[in-house]
């Protein structure tokens, strides 16, 4: 199937680390992307990882990639109350034409407390 | 910083009237995409082009949805007759070409249609 899975709500509060998990459902995805949309307004790209990378960090965002389980994680360090908002992980699956399709999950609402 | 613009932000519609969206991606961006986000989930694709052919409209309802890149640059998204269902977030997305060598899409602020 083409279900990306992510779970729906994850709460922290201020200053802690956020971990964001996702399932997606093919091995041969060139990229894997996280992108975050605050209400009312389109998605904006955070970061993405090529599919022979393990880990990508770029400031407070790290991504893990474990292919084997396809499993990819987003861990936000430092969260911030700006960054509440739905986040979705993405892939686009190379079967699709030209590659340029992408399949988001349903998205995980994080919510920073002060 | 180049930006997808799209227009108008908030559509109210009755069902079974005529709507259109527009889109005008990121200048030089070669590839545009139609994704369709319905309250608490992610963006399904509609259709994608390539310049000004279509490149995949698998998802497209085309009984009632048309869309249109005729010079290659800016789109338009046209729903005709709208239903109830059709009350989404409508997201115009551009990248430089297909495939792996263009592999940023960049995201408008999207079209809010309400049909009632």
């Amino acid at each position: 199937g083409e279900d990306v899975e992510q779970s729906l709500f994850l709460s922290v509060r201020e200053g802690d680390s956020s971990v964001i998990n996702c399932t997606y459902t093919d091995s041969s995805s060139t990229y894997l992307y996280w992108y975050k949309q605050e209400p009312g307004a389109g998605l904006q790209l955070l970061t993405y990882i090529f599919s022979n990378m393990d880990m990508k960090q770029d400031q407070r965002l790290t991504v893990l990639l474990n292919k084997k389980d396809k499993h990819l994680s987003l861990r936000i360090a430092d969260t911030q109350t700006g960054d509440s908002a739905i986040y979705f992980c993405a892939e686009n699956p190379p079967v699709y034409n030209q590659g340029g399709k992408l399949i988001f999950g349903q998205g995980t609402e994080l919510s920073v407390k002060p | 910083e180049a930006e997808v613009a799209q227009s108008p932000r908030y559509k109210i519609t009755e069902k079974s009237q005529a709507v259109a969206f527009w889109c005008d991606p990121i200048s030089g961006h070669a590839t545009l995409y139609w994704y369709r986000q319905i309250l608490g989930q992610g963006p399904e694709l509609l259709v994608q082009f390539q310049d000004e052919s279509v490149v995949d409209d698998s998802q497209l309802p085309k009984d009632r949805f048309s869309a249109e890149r005729l010079k290659g640059v800016d789109s338009t998204l046209k729903i005709q007759p709208a239903e109830l269902g059709d009350s989404a977030m409508y997201l115009c997305a551009s990248s430089l070409g297909p495939s792996i060598f263009s592999y940023e899409q960049y995201f408008g602020p999207g079209t809010r249609l309400t049909v009632t």
